[in-house]
């Protein structure tokens, strides 16, 4: 089944402790990328990546690291959260060309940072 | 300026009405799509129709259509014969960049803040 996979799905953490969330999608596609989404302001983009090594800031990076070492993962990392990053995260997959660009999205990580 | 506005917070439709989402955009890119996901109360983002910046003819999808009207810079999504299960927060979004693998290129995504269709019995 086609998908896109996202660990945790839930997360409770304190200020300052480093944390990753994993996304792995298995439709080879190339592009990857997280959004948060909070309330009143819809999804914003943090990082995404065109390729494995290539990746670029979106409208949000300020406090996340992204690495794109394979083509199927793409892990988000808050090196020293703070609650300000309490939010909704979600990976998204999809193709360069072809399929419309069409984007596939995890089931998204739900992050609370005290 | 924001680069997609979605000016509808919330709307209601009767059941089997047809109802029209709100979009407009603003891009300097020639090459852009628009793009409209459901998201319904359980979470998960549902993709519904695209519409690239260089088709002539507005999508379909099933009871989805978008109106796209390029020199306005507008994208509505329009639904016929509304169903309960259309209940849920939809969200407006546009790439930018060529879709396609032109070495050099992006692909920015920026999605709207969402209305929150609720589809009365």
């Amino acid at each position: 089944e086609a998908q896109v996979t996202q660990n945790p799905r839930y997360l409770i953490t304190v200020t300052g402790k480093k944390l990753t969330v994993t996304c792995s999608q298995n439709m080879n596609h190339e592009y990857m990328s997280w959004y948060r989404q909070d309330p009143g302001l819809g999804l914003r983009q943090i990082y995404y990546s065109m390729n494995v090594e290539v990746t670029d800031k979106g409208d949000v990076p300020e406090g996340y690291k992204v690495s794109r070492k394979e083509k199927r993962n793409f892990p988000l990392i808050l090196e020293s959260p703070s609650p300000n990053q309490t939010s909704l995260y979600f990976c998204a997959s999809s193709r360069i060309a072809g399929d419309r660009g069409i984007q596939y999205f995890g089931a998204g990580t739900r992050l609370s940072v005290l | 300026a924001q680069k997609i506005t979605q000016t509808q917070p919330g709307m209601f439709v009767q059941e089997k009405e047809a109802v029209t989402l709100d979009c407009t955009y603003d891009t300097s890119d020639p090459s852009y799509g628009l793009f409209w996901y459901k998201q319904p109360s359980s979470g998960e983002m549902i993709f519904l129709i695209y519409q690239g910046s260089y088709d002539q003819q507005n999508a379909t999808e099933g009871r989805y259509s978008l109106n796209f009207q390029k020199a306005r810079k507008s994208a509505n999504l329009v639904i016929s014969a509304s169903q309960l299960g259309d209940s849920a927060m939809y969200f407006c979004a546009m790439r930018e960049g060529p879709h396609s693998y032109y070495r050099g290129g992006y692909q920015k995504v920026t999605f709207g803040i969402g209305t929150k269709l609720q589809v009365i019995p």
